[in-house]
């Protein structure tokens, strides 16, 4: 088995600020997402890497960037954040290709004052 | 682009019973098909995944149906007991090289009362 690793749990900024989420896996999987999940939303993808050095956009992509540093790790960045704003953000990997089980993180919590 | 309707958004069951959470979808194209449960803090948590060649699938008292005419999954869960209070989220996949590009639905608030 394995396991993934969020950082931080609860996150708190300041309108404008660039945050940072750290995500790690020990799953050696080649693949890894991250979604954000509002409240009553369901979740929508913001980025996802399929191997090492590559990044592809979501649906949800502007307002991040995204960085695949090694193949255990993928962070994310909010680039500017908005007042008010509250999400939980969770991160997924899997085996590369279709039809492949995501296992997911636990997820972080960001309040923005 | 793909759009994934869950209904109910909130459903209560007694403990024994059953309880069916259903899901629509538009894109023709979509091949996977899934049902994740969520537990309080905690990230989401695979229940079951039927390829579009599958009509029906059941696992460890769970249903899971596929309607490919009418773009419809269901999931059943029988002999509701408390363990099962979640979030329970559908989600869909097209055919995507490398990675499963997943559309959610909103979710369905599962309580199962005693």
């Amino acid at each position: 088995g394995g396991i993934i690793t969020q950082t931080p749990k609860f996150l708190i900024g300041q309108e404008g600020q660039k945050l940072t989420l750290k995500c790690q896996q020990n799953f050696n999987h080649d693949t890894m997402y991250w979604y954000r999940q509002d409240s009553g939303k369901g979740l929508r993808l913001i980025y996802y890497s399929i191997t090492e050095n590559d990044l592809q956009k979501g649906d949800l992509s502007e307002g991040y960037d995204a960085s695949r540093e090694k193949k255990s790790s993928f962070s994310l960045t909010v680039t500017s954040a908005q007042k008010n704003e509250m999400a939980v953000f969770l991160c997924a990997s899997s085996i590369r290709g279709g039809y492949a089980e995501q296992f997911f993180g636990p997820g972080t919590r960001l309040t923005v004052l | 682009g793909e759009q994934v309707e869950q209904r109910p958004p909130h459903l209560s069951v007694r403990e024994g019973d059953s309880a069916f959470i259903i899901c629509t979808y538009t894109d023709s194209a979509t091949a996977y098909f899934y049902w994740y449960k969520q537990e309080p803090g905690a990230g989401l948590q695979l229940l079951m995944s039927v390829f579009s060649n599958v009509d029906r699938k059941e696992e460890q008292g769970l249903t899971v149906l596929l309607n490919k005419k009418d773009k419809r999954l269901s999931l059943n869960l029988t002999a509701a007991h408390p363990g099962d209070s979640a979030v329970y989220f559908c989600a869909v996949s097209a055919d995507t090289e490398g990675a499963d590009r997943l559309t959610f639905g909103k979710g369905t608030q599962l309580i199962i009362q005693p």
